[in-house]
């Protein structure tokens, strides 16, 4: 979706180094949310923010941060990145709507991380 | 915690056969359930969603089947065609709380 993206779209790094993903939105949304797919085990939850002062861990927030400097935007932060932090990262948005799909999530392209 | 199991996790049909993808959930509070699909390269889109107070819903070729007692739920694409190849998950949140827990996902080959 044009409306949300994601920078790099590829990024290789090495062990140990510091890397930042960033998530933009153009769709007005309040909700943003990040997550890390892996073969075989689906979209997992890292990080979620339903404002800018509401940060949350998900089921896999562990060597992971987030800042949300804005309402559109939402980073994640690999402090001191791993091997098996190696994946494809999304970001999405949703918004609360008094009606229609009210959790529709709306993701961005991806970006693929190789840590070596 | 919430827990989505998928199955299968490959799927192949011929052109216009039926596909049908099954889910089950372990939380008995669940009340949404979405499906998604990723085609290649793209982020998942929203195709399908139900809510626990339906047992059925339908958009042209897709439907999604709810039971609530089983805890399951299950996508059915008929007349298949090959740009429904892709990757679907599905998912589902508990009444109460913040976040969607999904499946592990299906990838889907539509043959010509």
């Amino acid at each position: 979706d044009a409306d949300v993206t994601q920078t790099p779209r590829n990024r290789i790094t090495k062990t140990g180094k510091r890397i930042m993903l960033e998530c933009s939105q153009t769709k007005g949304h309040d909700r943003m949310y990040w997550y890390r797919q892996d073969p075989g085990l689906g979209l997992r939850l890292i990080y979620y923010s339903f404002d800018v002062k509401d940060i949350n861990k998900g089921e896999i927030s562990d060597g992971y941060s987030v800042s949300r400097q804005a309402q559109a935007k939402f980073s994640l932060s690999l402090e001191s990145a791993i091997p098996n932090q190696t994946a494809l990262y999304f970001c999405a948005t949703s918004d609360l709507l008094t009606s229609g799909t009210n959790n529709e999530q709306f993701f961005g392209p991806g970006t693929r991380l190789t840590v070596l | 915690g919430e827990n989505v199991e998928q199955h299968p996790s490959t799927l192949s049909v011929q052109e216009g056969d039926s596909a049908v993808i099954k889910c089950t959930y372990s939380d008995s509070a669940s009340n949404y359930f979405p499906w998604y699909k990723q085609e290649l390269g793209k982020g998942p889109q929203l195709i399908i969603d139900i809510r626990s107070n339906v047992g059925e819903k339908k958009d042209q070729r897709i439907a999604v089947t709810l039971n609530k007692t089983a805890k399951h739920f299950s996508l059915h694409i008929t007349e298949t065609q090959p740009e429904d190849s892709a990757v679907y998950f599905c998912a589902a949140k508990p009444a109460g709380r913040r976040a969607l827990t999904f499946g592990s996902g299906t990838r889907l080959q539509v043959q010509p």
